[in-house]
């Protein structure tokens, strides 16, 4: 079964609307934590929001936030106010457990486009 | 700048011979990752490492293999062995994973085209 499911191939938002991009995750572990990453054309991987699976707030950092809900296993991002420069590919990643470091399980990836 | 460095950003390899990518990351990371990323996937764990002289098999290991002598660097060499090389090549490092954020950071990447 998949670990990281993103269910949207793509996505189409127009600039100043508010987007939420798709993530379910499959884990019977209690502790992990789950990230989401940008990557424009160029190909690098940009780091945007992490939420642990103990945290009792979602994650928010400027114009990013985490729609967590645990009981249904979903970390969906909503990306506010878009712009131009968010057109991009998006990862949702999942860190389990303890003992296998800080290794990550992709999931397929969302391409947003922020249309003028 | 703190950062992780990869190179080359292109490379061009004949078939049945081997090449090293290179990673370097000077954020005094413990931790270091490679992932491949072929065409509209997400990302693969090829191997990682937690410390110096100490690596693990990824999900994706045959036809790799990497060598950690030192903290700040994590090279990979892609084999004759591998089957299908050709790929976008990811290096991330982190600091030692099970606490906290344990937040991987990406280098830019190494595009590896087999002619």
């Amino acid at each position: 079964a998949q670990k990281i499911t993103q269910t949207q191939p793509g996505m189409f938002v127009q600039e100043k609307e508010a987007v939420t991009l798709d993530c379910t995750y499959d884990t019977s572990d209690p502790s992990y934590g789950l990230f989401w990453y940008k990557q424009p054309s160029s190909g690098e991987m940009i780091f945007l929001i992490y939420q642990g699976s103990y945290d009792q707030q979602n994650a928010t950092e400027g114009r990013y936030s985490l729609n967590f809900q645990k009981a249904r296993k979903s970390a969906n991002l909503v990306i506010s106010a878009s712009q131009l420069g968010d057109s991009a590919m998006y990862f949702c990643a999942m860190r389990e457990g303890r003992t296998s470091g800080s290794r990550l399980t992709f999931g397929e990836g969302t391409q947003l486009t922020v249309n003028p | 700048d703190g950062g992780i460095t990869q190179s080359p950003k292109y490379l061009f390899r004949k078939e049945g011979q081997n090449v090293t990518l290179s990673c370097e990351q000077n954020l005094n990371h413990d931790a270091m990752y490679w992932y491949r990323q072929d065409p509209g996937q997400g990302l693969r764990l090829i191997y990682y490492s937690q410390i110096v002289n100490d690596f693990q098999k990824g999900d994706i290991a045959e036809g790799y293999s990497v060598s950690r002598e030192k903290k700040e660097s994590f090279p990979l060499t892609v084999t004759s062995a591998q089957k299908n090389p050709t790929a976008f090549y990811l290096c991330a490092s982190s600091t030692r994973g099970g606490r906290g954020t344990d937040t991987q950071y990406f280098g830019p990447g190494t595009r590896l085209t087999v002619l």
